[in-house]
């Protein structure tokens, strides 16, 4: 999607192990937000970022934690990933006027 | 606790028909509720918005109709085709405040040919 790109766009990781997922957006957004999507459950909140150095948890936080040292860079990590953590992850930004705009997304699989 | 609840989970139409998505929400502190249309293995793209101000919204072939006093919103998608066929997500959040979206679990739709 044009102005936010996620990566790794597919990663397979075993259990115990950190893993951080990367966000980069082009649009100078204040707002910038980390989902997971499961089957059955949607879209859940992971955590979100109101400025640099500002975020806040959200619905799914347990085990996540997140940094963004740069307007651009909004960064999510597995301290220790565990199966349960096996998901689709999705970065979103948002612009009062256009609501959001979500990446392609980050296929992730804990062995 | 589900603050969005959306229905039915999955849908069969046939092509040229009217498909019909709900959702019902809690808080009524929420200002802005928008539809997210989902294709298999891309992101969320916003399809259509609302806020509660208006009763309905209606952007081509897809409407957004809005009740508050019910707490439930509803889009439809008239005229619907193949190519709408796609997973569909209600969302709210309160903007002036800055809380993220909120959404439903979704709706998996088959526009049958």
């Amino acid at each position: 999607d044009a102005g936010i790109t996620q990566s790794p766009r597919h990663k397979v990781t075993e259990t115990g192990t950190p893993v951080t997922l990367r966000c980069h957006q082009t649009e100078n957004h204040r707002y910038m937000y980390w989902y997971r999507q499961d089957p059955g459950h949607g879209l859940r909140l992971i955590h979100y970022s109101y400025g640099v150095k500002d975020t806040d948890k959200g619905e799914v936080s347990d085990g996540y934690s997140v940094s963004r040292s740069k307007t651009e860079d909004f960064l999510l990590t597995l301290e220790s990933a565990t199966s349960s953590q096996t998901s689709v992850y999705f970065c979103a930004i948002s612009d009062p006027n256009y609501g959001y705009t979500f990446g392609s997304g980050t296929r992730l699989t804990v062995v | 606790q589900q603050q969005v609840k959306q229905s039915p989970q999955s849908l069969i139409v046939q092509k040229g028909g009217i498909s019909i998505i709900n959702c019902a929400y809690e808080n009524t502190a929420f200002d802005y509720f928008p539809w997210y249309q989902q294709f298999p293995g891309k992101g969320p793209a916003l399809l259509i918005a609302i806020r509660p101000d208006v009763s309905e919204k209606k952007e081509g072939r897809f409407t957004i109709s809005f009740n508050k006093s019910a707490k439930q919103f509803s889009l439809h998608i008239m005229d619907s085709q193949p190519g709408d066929s796609a997973t569909y997500f209600c969302a709210a959040s309160h903007v002036r405040k800055g809380t993220a979206l909120i959404f439903g679990k979704g709706t998996t739709l088959s526009v049958s040919s």
